[in-house]
């Protein structure tokens, strides 16, 4: 089966650093774009960043741009996202989601995602 | 990058039927077919449900359907069930590659 495994969230002081992890498992990681996407308590989805199966090309939301950084090992599975300057409203659970069709939009498996949570 | 508009509540009987919408800009919904929805069970990972405004994924009863015009799609769901109640949210491909979700929807079933 299809699996994304989230980890890395945490509670974080405003300002701090956090790395987050999704490793993946039961499919061919490299031919697959990923992407991130967070959920604040109570709100709704917001896409967080994209990256191409490659890692040629990634793309932001403007909220997280030039704070955010997302990455992968495709020898190791793994997606990350590397959250620098963090701010209370970074404050969710981020998911990771596998990308499929044209430009990666369809995010067709989901992580149970991980909990980060921005406080001093 | 605005999220796309959706009614924060929906609501029907066992049997009816429901329709959600999703209301974007030519830059987004509008611009292309690349609309999905979304289910998401409270304190569960989203589901995606339906992909290119009207195709509906593996193991998706066609009880739910999607369909688009203009700038707004739209989430049918028949035959409402209970298994049915959960928040659903619309996604579209906003060009340059960039992603937008609606606000979300919580879909009752009374």
């Amino acid at each position: 089966q299809v699996h994304l495994v989230e980890s890395g969230g945490g509670v974080v002081q405003p300002g701090r650093s956090l790395r987050l992890s999704c490793a993946v498992s039961g499919f061919t990681f490299s031919t697959y774009g990923m992407h991130w996407v967070r959920q604040a308590p109570g709100k709704g989805l917001e896409w967080v960043a994209v990256i191409w199966s490659d890692g040629s090309n990634k793309n932001y939301a403007d909220s997280v741009k030039g704070r955010f950084t997302i990455s992968r090992d495709n020898s190791k599975n793994t997606l990350y996202v590397q959250m620098n300057s963090l701010r209370a409203e970074d404050t969710a659970v981020y998911y990771c989601a596998r990308g499929i069709a044209y430009h990666y939009y369809v995010m067709d498996v989901w992580g149970q995602g991980t909990t980060v949570t921005v406080s001093s | 990058q605005s999220a796309l508009t959706q009614p924060p509540s929906a609501s029907g009987s066992p049997g009816q039927s429901v329709t959600i919408s999703c209301t974007g800009t030519s830059s987004d919904v509008g611009g292309y077919n690349y609309v999905s929805w979304y289910q998401q069970h409270p304190g569960k990972a989203p589901k995606l449900m339906i992909y290119e405004v009207t195709k509906r994924t593996s193991g998706v009863p066609d009880r739910f359907s999607g369909s688009k015009s203009g700038n707004t799609a739209s989430l049918t769901v028949s035959g409402l069930q209970a298994e049915d109640e959960a928040d659903y949210y619309c996604s579209s491909y906003a060009g340059s590659n960039n992603y937008v979700f609606g606000g979300g929807t919580k879909l009752t079933v009374l």
